[in-house]
């Protein structure tokens, strides 16, 4: 069975440091991952999507991540985090039609 | 340049009614998909469509049912609410993945069962 795992509940980075939202994942093919973003009440909003090729895949709003197929990692990364970062994001594993998401990470950025 | 619409945004519900909750999409995707969202949960799969007139369970299919008549609608129903089916449901739309998978959420539906 494949699934995602975001180790952490919530993260805490204070302004101008870099952020890490880390997410692990198992699959038994090729792993094709995604990151999104929910701010309050709204619905869910995509970040970027690793599906082959480099291993730093660069996204919206200054984010990137890199897999690693070693460490079956696929962490999410920001140089330097604003405060409008603070939300709720989501790493996700595609197959078999469908996103499999994992329980998400709270991400407080604090002035 | 709707995306995807939900309807409604809220509701509350006796246990024991029924109710549906409709998902109207207008970028043409052939797969949509339920979820409910919970606190430490994350998002789970209800259930999905990869076309017009085919549905298939996800993970926590039992109490609802759906429908996708038309390809630019997926209907979500609850039978007979519970307490439990309290949550916050978002609807999605995509593509055939995994090339095409950026997947397009609604702004959710805040479901309370009493």
């Amino acid at each position: 069975a494949q699934s995602v795992a975001q180790p952490e509940d919530q993260v805490n980075v204070a302004e101008g440091n870099p952020l890490t939202v880390k997410c692990t994942y198992s699959v038994s093919g090729n792993p094709y991952l995604f990151w999104y973003v929910q701010y309050p009440n709204r619905g869910l909003q995509f970040l970027l999507k690793y599906i082959t090729g480099d291993n730093l895949v660069k996204g919206s709003y200054g984010f990137e991540a890199e897999f690693n197929k070693s460490q079956t990692s696929f962490h999410l990364k920001k140089p330097s985090a604003l405060v409008s970062d603070s939300a709720l994001y989501f790493c996700a594993l595609y197959g078999n039609n469908r996103l499999a998401f994992g329980k998400g990470n709270q991400v407080v950025v604090i002035p | 340049n709707a995306g995807v619409t939900q309807t409604p945004k809220f509701r509350v519900l006796k246990t024991g009614q029924s109710m549906t909750l409709l998902c109207a999409q207008d970028m043409n995707h052939e797969y949509m998909y339920w979820y409910r969202q919970d606190p430490g949960m994350g998002l789970r799969l209800i259930h999905y469509s990869v076309g017009e007139g085919t549905t298939a369970k996800g993970e926590v299919p039992d109490g609802y049912n759906v429908s996708r008549l038309k390809k630019q609608n997926f209907l979500l129903g609850l039978e007979s609410a519970a307490p439990s089916q309290t949550s916050v449901y978002f609807c999605a739309s995509s593509s055939p993945g995994p090339w095409n998978t950026e997947a397009f959420f609604g702004q959710g539906t805040r479901l309370t069962v009493v």
